[in-house]
């Protein structure tokens, strides 16, 4: 079964560093999220992708964050430089469609766990 | 906004009972929502997609449902079994994006 792909696993950073997460999507699906978890809550939307361009970033802190997708397959994610509070999992999706009135649903990867000491 | 609501937060239940989780919303305006499970630590499993033109999808021991004139989704978890113990996630798709509730964490005893 196709799956989204995510590294590192695991990331430990002292603050003020910066730090990296990879994705690469499902092969076909025009659609990447970046979703950021803190424990105990929900996953909230960071930004989102239509191929290589931004469709929502209403929610990434764009002083210290950045994300590109640049020939519209993989995405990275960047935090510089990185806070205490930046300590989450931070979790990549893939969709086939722009939005999800098609129906065909979210696949998620496995997640980077992000800790900042 | 969305807001996605999901009781109870947690829940503990004995081996081999069923189980009900709920999920409500505030705008019926919605494409599908889907439920997942997480695992400590881990990423998000999808369980199971509903449309919203559909009222309720099976898998196995789970069964969801939905009705979206009153914003609500149940998961019904059949014969629980210790392995089932994880956070259930529900999520709307409204817009571009999906919403998620806080989840619930199930814990099953043996």
């Amino acid at each position: 079964e196709a799956e989204v792909a995510q590294s590192p696993r695991y990331k430990i950073t002292e603050k003020s560093q910066a730090v990296a997460f990879w994705c690469d999507p499902i092969s076909g699906h025009a659609t990447l999220y970046w979703y950021r978890q803190i424990l105990g809550q929900g996953p909230e939307l960071l930004v989102q992708f239509q191929d290589e361009s931004v469709v929502d970033d209403s929610q990434l802190p764009k002083d210290r964050f950045s994300a590109e997708r640049l020939k519209g397959v993989d995405s990275t994610l960047k935090i510089q430089p990185a806070e205490l509070g930046d300590s989450a999992m931070y979790l990549c999706a893939s969709s086939l469609a722009v939005s999800d009135s098609f129906g065909y649903g979210y696949t998620f990867g496995s997640g980077t766990r992000l800790t900042v000491v | 906004k969305q807001e996605v609501t999901q009781i109870p937060a947690a829940l503990s239940v004995p081996e081999g009972e069923n189980l009900v989780l709920n999920c409500s919303f505030t705008d019926s305006a919605i494409y599908n929502l889907q439920w997942f499970r997480q695992d400590p630590g881990k990423g998000l499993t999808s369980l199971l997609l509903i449309q919203s033109s559909q009222r309720e999808q099976t898998s196995g021991r789970l069964n969801a449902s939905l009705d979206k004139s009153s914003g609500r989704s149940t998961l019904y978890i059949a014969a629980s079994q210790p392995g089932d113990s994880a956070t259930y996630l529900c999520a709307v798709a409204s817009g571009y994006a999906l919403n998620f509730g806080k989840g619930t964490s199930l814990l099953v005893t043996p």
